[in-house]
């Protein structure tokens, strides 16, 4: 069965520093996708960034990149250049297969970021 | 822009009795998604619909639960004799692409708050 893992409940960071958050994930599946998603108070889930188990090149989407490391089964999200607008609740997801359908997405990381 | 919609905002309602919610998804999404989440947690899948027709219910789904999308646009949610343990966000999210990179858009969410 398919599953997410983070293992940081929260991360605090300053202004205009970098973060990685952590995300591992277990699935059976050849064919797949990792996305990320933010959160911020309002509860609104936004995407950020998405990853699929054959691209061979790290996704990237502006300050936004993603450390995508099959073997170790990791796909760690970093956010350059941190902003006081990037405080919010960060969720990695999976799909599995390769006709869309649900997303399952791990507890969350609330990242904090200080001026 | 009309993202996707959800109402009410908040609902609070007395143990045993019925709620319905609604989700208006992307004019020209075919596929809908109902979520669940819990205070501090990621968002649990509950079923999914492409056009009218429901491809997927969680097993964790009690019987009480039901959504709806009768004509392919809107759906409706609804829980019977709800429970304390029913308090939750419900969020709904829909999409266009049916391939393993589709991204979800999701709505503010319906907070439930069983008394």
């Amino acid at each position: 069965a398919q599953k997410i893992t983070q293992t940081q409940p929260g991360m605090f960071v300053q202004e205009k520093e970098a973060v990685t958050l952590d995300c591992t994930y277990d699935t059976s599946d050849q064919s797949y996708g990792l996305f990320w998603y933010k959160q911020p108070s309002s509860g609104e889930m936004i995407f950020l960034i998405y990853q699929g188990s054959y691209d061979e090149q790290n996704a990237t989407e502006g300050r936004y990149s993603l450390n995508f490391q099959k073997a170790r089964k990791s796909a760690n999200l970093v956010i350059s250049a941190s902003q006081l607008g990037d405080s919010a609740m960060y969720f990695c997801a999976m799909r599995e297969g390769l006709g869309g359908g649900k997303l399952i997405f791990g507890q969350g990381t609330e990242l904090s970021v200080k001026p | 822009d009309t993202g996707v919609s959800q109402d009410p905002r908040h609902k609070i309602t007395k143990r045993g009795q019925n709620v319905t919610f609604r989700c208006d998804p992307i004019s020209e999404h075919n596929r809908l998604y109902w979520y669940r989440q819990t205070l501090g947690q990621g968002p649990e899948f509950l079923t999914y619909f492409q056009n009218e027709a429901q491809l997927e219910k969680s097993r964790l789904l009690s019987d009480r639960f039901s959504a709806e999308r009768p004509k392919g646009s809107f759906s409706t949610l609804e829980i019977q004799r709800t429970e304390q343990g029913d308090s939750a966000m419900y969020l709904c999210a829909s999409s266009l692409e049916t391939q393993i990179n589709e991204k979800l858009f999701f709505g503010s969410g319906t907070q439930l708050s069983v008394l």
